[in-house]
């Protein structure tokens, strides 16, 4: 069975800091795609980035970048520089393969980025 | 182009009563499903379907109904509302699950 793990339930950094949020994957596919949403205040789910299995590069938007790593089965997101904005709760996400239309989400973790 | 659209809002159910949430896309996607969301379990699948006609169940179905006639609508039915099901209640809509998924707002429930 696929599973997600987020293990950081809480993070806590001052502005500017940089902060990295883990996500640990577990699948038996070889074709897979994995996923990160935003969910701000306001409760919105926010698509942030899709990458599928076979692209380990990694990935930088703004202050955004993505680490895949197929070897550790994880695919961990930081932001540079955060912003009061960033505090939102991010939950990375795992489809495809031998699940079906199935999208399984990890429990998330909740930014919290303070003046 | 409306997206995601789930009604109600907010709901306050007593318990024992029946009730349906509402969800339409108008993106004309196959893929669609329903996810609830308590505190410390992130967004847990309830049930999915891959177009209309087909559905299956996802992680926690127990209590839930769900039917697509069509391919706009994927209605979730609470058959016998218990406070357990007080959550937040999100569908979302895709193309194909590989691209991911647009989301609803939300409904907010209660079970009293």
């Amino acid at each position: 069975a696929q599973k997600v793990t987020q293990a950081q339930t809480e993070i806590s950094v001052v502005e500017k800091e940089d902060v990295t949020l883990d996500c640990v994957y577990e699948t038996r596919d070889t074709t897979y795609y994995l996923f990160w949403y935003k969910q701000p205040p306001s409760g919105e789910l926010v698509f942030l980035i899709r990458r599928n299995s076979f692209d380990e590069q990694n990935e930088i938007s703004g202050r955004y970048s993505w680490n895949f790593q197929k070897s550790t089965s994880s695919f961990n997101f930081t932001i540079t520089a955060s912003q009061v904005v960033d505090s939102a709760v991010y939950f990375c996400a795992l489809s495809g393969g031998s699940q079906g239309g199935k999208l399984i989400f990890g429990q998330g973790t909740e930014l919290s980025v303070k003046p | 182009n409306a997206g995601v659209t789930q009604t109600p809002k907010f709901q306050v159910l007593k318990t024992g009563q029946s009730m349906t949430l509402q969800c339409a896309q108008d993106m004309n996607h196959e893929y669609m499903s329903w996810y609830r969301q308590d505190p410390g379990m992130g967004l847990r699948l309830i049930h999915y379907s891959v177009g209309a006609g087909i559905t299956d169940q996802g992680e926690v179905p127990n209590g839930y109904n769900v039917s697509r006639s069509t391919t706009e609508d994927f209605p979730l039915r609470l058959l016998s509302a218990a406070p357990s099901q007080t959550s937040v209640y999100f569908c979302a809509s895709s193309l194909d699950v590989i691209y991911g998924y647009t989301f609803g707002s939300g409904t907010r429930l209660t079970v009293v």
